[in-house]
């Protein structure tokens, strides 16, 4: 299986601060990559999908970027909403794997 | 509205079985292909299994073939997951989520609120 690795674990921001969280593959995945947000007690959301597609509605200060093996996603400028767990997910493959997820914290 | 309901979920023994349910409601289901992902209290996202629109390719991870069915019904727009033999490591909010676009491989844009499956004597 393909083994998904991000960094980092855990993140302390601050409210308009720019965040990077960095997804690694263990071997190419080409651009088959998601990334997603979970709140507590409610159902992960899809943000990005093929890597850099933005899902609709989601806002414009969230994108992605990365081929092959490493990926990141971005935050531009983090707002209060945005203070939650992510996720990265490769798709390469039907035996889907996610990553351990990084918590984003004030 | 797009929407996946998941039913099913309960606290069962080791060894014993029980069967999940997702209701889909609002898009063509038939035309989807789906997935059950878990999420063990306070950990991470695990893939679980999937199933392309027809039924025709199944997939499973390693953690529960064999002990795991997928199926689904599309005259009732509903996806099951049959769970046998079920372990204490079984214990997790089981979501279904249905994956984005008309192929088989793609990123899961719906998902279920979760039902939550606990296996404990």
């Amino acid at each position: 299986d393909i083994q998904m690795t991000q960094s980092p674990s855990t993140l302390s921001a601050s409210v308009g601060d720019r965040v990077t969280i960095t997804c690694r593959a263990s071997q190419s995945i080409n651009n088959w990559l998601a990334w997603y947000q979970q709140k507590p007690g409610t159902a992960p959301k899809l943000l990005i999908y093929k890597a850099s597609s933005l899902e609709s509605e989601v806002p414009s200060r969230f994108s992605g970027s990365g081929s092959g093996t490493e990926f990141t996603l971005t935050i531009s400028s983090l707002q209060p909403d945005d203070f939650a767990t992510y996720y990265c997910q490769q798709y390469s493959s039907y035996s889907q794997t996610f990553g351990q997820g990084t918590k984003v914290e004030i | 509205e797009v929407q996946l309901v998941e039913s099913g979920g309960g606290l069962v023994k080791p060894g014993g079985s029980l069967r999940l349910s997702c209701a889909a409601s609002g898009f063509t289901f038939s035309t989807y292909a789906m997935n059950w992902v878990r999420q063990a209290p306070g950990k991470g996202l695990e893939w679980v299994s999937s199933t392309t629109s027809s039924s025709a390719y199944i997939f499973y991870a390693d953690s529960v073939k064999g002990r795991f069915t997928i199926s689904r019904d599309n005259a009732k727009n509903s996806l099951y997951l049959q769970m046998n033999s079920l372990r204490a490591e079984d214990t997790a909010v089981y979501y279904c989520a249905r994956v984005r676009g008309s192929g088989s491989l793609d990123a899961f844009d719906i998902w279920g609120q979760g039902t939550m499956v606990t296996v404990s004597s």
